[in-house]
């Protein structure tokens, strides 16, 4: 069974900071990871997606990548009360029976305080 | 990235009857797939749309349950049959578009059924 963890919250931050989110993963062979955003009663929509070891950045948003430790997290600079969203952490496979396949985290609240 | 629309957006079904969701694209692609978020869950993969051969199903999801068509590169139905009311849920299609796996999801379709 193919794992995606994530902390459901809410993760509650004041307006301007900085937003952490963290995912973990159980299929060590995934090579694909994306962050969703999904606003209530609105479908997911992608905001990153990451590859490799290391960092990528978009903007006020961060993706980190660490293979070897099964870990991918997202960072939002400068936190505005529009980010407040339910964050989805995916994960995509290689094998025969995952390819092609994201199995999803159970998301993290995220709230943006004034 | 790839635009996507469901039909209908939402309704209200009695227990015992069938409903059937279209998700059009704007693009041809190859390969379609059909989730469900219950609430305040997260995303399953309900099955995997090709054209021109049978829909792939996730386990715990059967074609007698979720009957699928797949008539041409732009087009998909799923069907919930003989629904009960654990069924209410949010059906979403979605799509890969714009390389490299990333995969867009329609507005969802939100389905009560009592």
């Amino acid at each position: 069974q193919k794992e995606v963890e994530q902390n459901s919250g809410p993760l509650s931050v004041p307006e301007g900071a900085i937003a952490s989110l963290n995912c973990t993963y159980s299929d060590r062979g995934s090579q694909s990871f994306f962050w969703y955003r999904q606003y209530s009663g609105k479908s997911p929509e992608l905001i990153m997606s990451i590859y490799s070891n290391g960092d990528k950045e978009d903007g006020r948003f961060t993706a980190q990548l660490n293979k070897a430790s099964q870990y991918v997290s997202l960072l939002i600079r400068d936190s505005q009360p529009s980010d407040s969203a339910t964050y989805l952490c995916a994960v995509m496979g290689v094998d025969t029976g995952t390819a092609s396949k994201l199995t999803f985290g159970t998301g993290t609240r995220l709230q943006v305080t004034l | 990235s790839a635009v996507i629309s469901q039909k209908p957006s939402r309704d209200i079904c009695q227990r015992g009857t069938s409903l059937t969701i279209q998700c059009q694209v704007d693009s041809q692609v190859t390969m379609m797939f059909w989730y469900r978020q219950q609430p305040g869950q997260s995303l399953t993969l309900i099955a995997t749309a090709n054209q021109g051969s049978e829909a792939t199903y996730e386990s715990g999801f059967v074609i007698d349950k979720f009957p699928i068509s797949r008539p041409n590169l732009t087009f998909s139905t799923l069907t919930v049959s003989n629904m009960s009311p654990e069924d209410s849920s949010i059906y979403l299609c979605s799509v890969f578009a714009g390389g490299r796996e990333t995969q867009y999801f329609g507005p969802g379709t939100r389905l009560l059924v009592l």
